[in-house]
């Protein structure tokens, strides 16, 4: 059974401090990975989309990896902004269906 | 700016009563997904539809959840009867096809006291 963990589950960093966010899942056998990000009493929005055959995605200040064979992907944000406080998610898809990550809830602190 | 749309935003009832969920997906996606999110558990696939037909209900329980899509503008959810443990926000997304990125509506919280 697919898992999928995220840690950690909680981080504050002062304004422009570069982060890296970590997401762990068990099978390696993952058509593709995204990221997402949740504000409060919200949805969610999708930021990246990682394919398996893919290695990483940019967009902007962020930029996702994804090492398949050791079940890892990391979310990196440049330049963090108080804008970016939020929890990112990870989810996996197996096939068809996303398996999600418990979220790491991030603060960035003016 | 197309995006998915989830009605009530939400819900009160008490316990016994039905509750139904409306997910209206993005015009052109043919996969639409219905999750719970608690604190506890997290994001938990209820339910996911492929051009309409059911893929993947094994989340749900059969007992008291139904998950329906009458025609592609339309997903519902629906419990009943409702129990104080299905309190959740109930979210519905919907993809262009097999693993696209998901958009997810704004969700639906359900209070069942």
């Amino acid at each position: 059974k697919q898992e999928v963990t995220q840690i950690p589950a909680a981080l504050s960093v002062p304004e422009g401090e570069n982060l890296v966010l970590n997401c762990s899942f068990t099978d390696s056998a993952i058509y593709n990975l995204q990221w997402f990000r949740q504000d409060p009493g919200k949805g969610l929005t999708s930021l990246l989309l990682i394919q398996s055959s893919q290695r990483e995605q940019t967009s902007g200040r962020l930029n996702a990896s994804l090492d398949k064979s050791s079940g890892r992907s990391t979310l990196y944000i440049a330049a963090s902004q108080p804008g970016d406080s939020a929890t990112y998610l990870c989810a996996v898809t197996p096939g068809g269906k996303l398996i999600f990550g418990q979220g790491t809830e991030l603060s960035v602190k003016p | 700016d197309a995006r998915v749309t989830q009605t009530p935003r939400d819900k009160v009832t008490e316990m016994g009563q039905e509750v139904t969920m409306r997910c209206q997906p993005i015009l052109g996606h043919n996969t639409v997904f219905w999750y719970r999110q608690t604190m506890m558990q997290g994001l938990e696939l209820l339910a996911y539809f492929r051009n309409r037909a059911p893929l993947d209900d094994s989340g749900m329980p059969k007992d008291r959840f139904s998950a329906e899509m009458p025609d592609a503008t339309l997903a519902t959810l629906k419990i009943q009867p409702s129990e104080p443990r299905d309190s959740a926000v109930y979210f519905c997304a919907s993809g262009l096809r097999t693993n696209s990125p998901l958009h997810f509506g704004n969700g639906t919280r359900l209070t069942v006291t």
